[in-house]
């Protein structure tokens, strides 16, 4: 999708194993967003981030990390992945053309 | 905890005719926001509207808003194939592009 790359596009991991995730985007914005899409639940905040080095937790923060070092990277680290992890992750960014959220194509990560 | 959810689950319908869903959400909000999700893709935004509108179109989407029912709808008129998608609800209470999303409407328009 324009503006907006996520790496890889799926995973499948072993549970305690670390993972992360990358986000990366072209369009220099301040604002970046982790969800996660579980069935029957729609998408749900992880982690933003609203500058570089400046972040703060979602809805569903626990287990994960993020990092900011530079304005195009978003970061999303597993630690220690879980099985309850197994979801599809959504990288967003706001404002590209209309679209008030500009999602990712996503990642599907699978934790065994 | 979700915000917003939609009614119905899954949708099956005939080209052609018109589809509509709902959304409830459960504290104020800013805006509502309206996205549609094609499988294994991610999510595209479809129409926005404000806490202080009750009603707005583009081309065959009309999206009202009740703010004292605390409720949305998404109607999509004379759908096609390429309608078949997830069609979610997403609530931004402060602005801040912080969404809460419902669990997803599934429509599938049968040729």
């Amino acid at each position: 999708d324009a503006g907006i790359t996520q790496s890889p596009r799926h995973k499948v991991t072993e549970t305690g194993t670390p993972v992360t995730l990358r986000c990366h985007q072209t369009e220099n914005h301040r604002y970046m967003y982790w969800y996660r899409q579980d069935p029957g639940h729609g998408l749900r905040l992880i982690h933003y981030s609203y500058g570089v080095k400046d972040t703060d937790k979602g809805e569903v923060s626990d287990g994960y990390s993020v990092s900011r070092s530079k304005t195009e990277d978003f970061l999303l680290t597993l630690e220690s992945a879980t099985s309850s992890q197994t979801s599809v992750y959504f990288c967003a960014i706001p404002g590209v053309g209309n679209s008030p959220l500009h999602f990712g194509n996503g990642t599907r990560l699978t934790v065994t | 905890s979700q915000q917003g959810e939609e009614d119905p689950q899954a949708l099956s319908i005939q080209e052609g005719e018109n589809a509509t869903m709902n959304c409830s959400y459960k504290t104020s909000i800013n805006n509502l926001q309206w996205y549609r999700q094609n499988s294994g893709r991610g999510l595209v935004h479809l129409i926005l509207i404000r806490s202080n509108e009750r009603e707005k179109h583009s081309g065959r989407l009309r999206v009202t808003l009740d703010t004292s029912k605390k409720s949305s709808s998404l109607l999509i008129t004379a759908s096609r194939a390429a309608d078949t998608a997830s069609y979610f609800c997403a609530t931004d209470a402060r602005n801040d592009y912080k969404l809460s999303f419902g669990a997803g409407t599934t429509v599938t328009v049968r040729a």
